[in-house]
């Protein structure tokens, strides 16, 4: 089936300092979405992404659907202790999978006051 | 706008009791409904899914069904817990096939 690769597992960052995290896939898809998830929480859409190339904000965070459809990251400026939690990117493959959402195993954030 | 709710929030059973999750959605008609399983510290596994009231398909087979009673309901369930079910259960839903999914706020579950 489509998996999703993300990277990093982890990041143990500085109060202040930028993240950055991506997803990449042999396949391509035509939608990528990006979850946080609060400890013991369902995931809260963040940003959604329907267009290659689309780059789109949040506050102080910015995403993009990679040119190729096979990527995306995402990037937190400035980072403060509120965006501990771990991050997850999802999509659609263009063929194959129905209506099921692909996952990527997460990134868990921690950042340090 | 829309909501979805899920209870219990957490709960506790002991092996072979049964067990009956409860999933809600306002503010929306004839959703798309899922329902996730998280392990600890890991990634999200689709066990099922549903299009319409009566209509549920599963992903992976397992000591688990589900229901959709209604049209903004789906309940999860088991005749008989083991102890691998304990986990987090996130109910989602969206729009249709292939859109963007928002899920609740999940139901821990610990099987001892």
């Amino acid at each position: 089936g489509q998996q999703l690769n993300q990277s990093p597992q982890s990041m143990f960052i500085q109060e202040g300092e930028d993240v950055s995290m991506n997803c990449t896939s042999s396949s391509i898809f035509n939608t990528w979405l990006w979850y946080k998830q609060d400890p013991g929480e369902g995931p809260v859409l963040l940003i959604a992404l329907y267009k290659a190339g689309e780059l789109t904000s949040n506050g102080r965070l910015t995403a993009q659907f990679g040119i190729t459809r096979k990527d995306s990251f995402l990037n937190i400026s400035a980072s403060i202790p509120s965006d501990v939690g771990i991050y997850f990117c999802a999509g659609y493959p263009l063929q194959g999978a129905g209506n099921m959402l692909t996952f990527g195993g997460g990134t868990r954030l921690m950042v340090k006051p | 706008s829309q909501t979805i709710h899920q209870w219990p929030a957490t709960l506790v059973q002991p092996v072979g009791s049964p067990l009956s999750l409860e999933c809600t959605v306002e503010g929306t008609s004839n959703p798309n409904l899922y329902w996730y399983r998280q392990a600890a510290g890991r990634g999200l596994q689709l066990l099922f899914y549903s299009v319409g009231i009566g209509q549920i398909s599963s992903e992976v087979p397992q000591n688990l069904s589900a229901s959709r009673p209604q049209d903004r309901q789906f309940i999860l369930s088991s005749k008989k817990l083991l102890l691998s079910d304990s986990g987090f259960y996130l109910c989602a839903w969206s729009d249709g096939g292939r859109e963007t999914q928002y899920f609740g706020p999940g139901t821990r579950l610990l099987v001892l």
